[in-house]
């Protein structure tokens, strides 16, 4: 079946300006993931999902970050007055149930650029 | 000390060599270990986890797990070139959080 999609693929916006990357997971996958991952580093968690709520939202850097998932499925991560160190790829990730023995499955992730 | 630590290489081997990757977690709650591998451009793709202690086995790749050193390490007999990519430790905390505490990789070359 699909697996997670995300878009767009690759972003470029200019400093102090708005941006929202979409997430699909995989269909019937309850759990969703936001991480980023700077050059060299492994992806650092930004905010969970369980349906519709946000049930971790601790790693979200500051209140210029943030998330929704308003039906449980979709979800869009929302960067209000963008700054350069925000550049990054932005993964997105969903499971099917939660609990130890969960599997996370990757979208292909967001490219963004802050100029 | 960051709470996932791995070596960052990079590590070259030779084909058909064993490739032995390494890592390290700080918070003994911990319960659940993943490896993914990652290539150059790509997005994580998940190779192993493993939740108890000792080994598991999935063909050419085995996962280690020692909790009382905290210690997690990947094996990977039998090298290819195909191999050549970061590979990346993750860590789950017991608690309700699904997140996944990342290393910051380490990169394998396998040299033809």
């Amino acid at each position: 079946g699909a697996g997670v999609s995300q878009t767009p693929s690759n972003k470029v916006t200019e400093k102090g300006k708005y941006v929202e990357l979409r997430c699909d997971p995989i269909s019937g996958h309850t759990a969703l993931y936001w991480y980023r991952q700077s050059l060299g580093q492994g992806p650092e968690f930004l905010i969970y999902f369980q349906g519709t709520g946000a049930a971790d939202d601790s790693g979200l850097p500051n209140d210029r970050f943030f998330a929704v998932r308003p039906e449980g499925s979709v979800s869009t991560l929302k960067i209000q007055r963008t700054e350069r160190g925000d550049s990054a790829v932005y993964l997105c990730a969903s499971s099917q149930r939660t609990g130890y023995q969960e599997t996370q499955y990757f979208g292909p992730g967001t490219r963004l650029l802050v100029l | 000390q960051k709470e996932v630590e791995q070596n960052s290489g990079p590590l070259s081997v030779p084909e058909g060599a064993i490739a032995s990757l390494n890592c390290t977690y700080s918070d003994r709650g911990s319960q659940s270990f993943f490896w993914y591998r990652q290539y150059s451009g790509k997005s994580p793709e998940l190779i192993m986890s493993i939740y108890s202690n000792g080994d598991k086995e999935d063909g050419r790749f085995t996962a280690q797990l020692n909790k009382a050193s905290q210690y997690v390490s990947l094996l990977i007999r039998d090298s290819q070139p195909s191999d050549s990519a970061t590979y990346l430790c993750a860590v789950k905390r017991s608690g309700n959080t699904g997140k996944l505490i990342f290393g910051q990789g380490t990169t394998l070359q396998v040299k033809p």
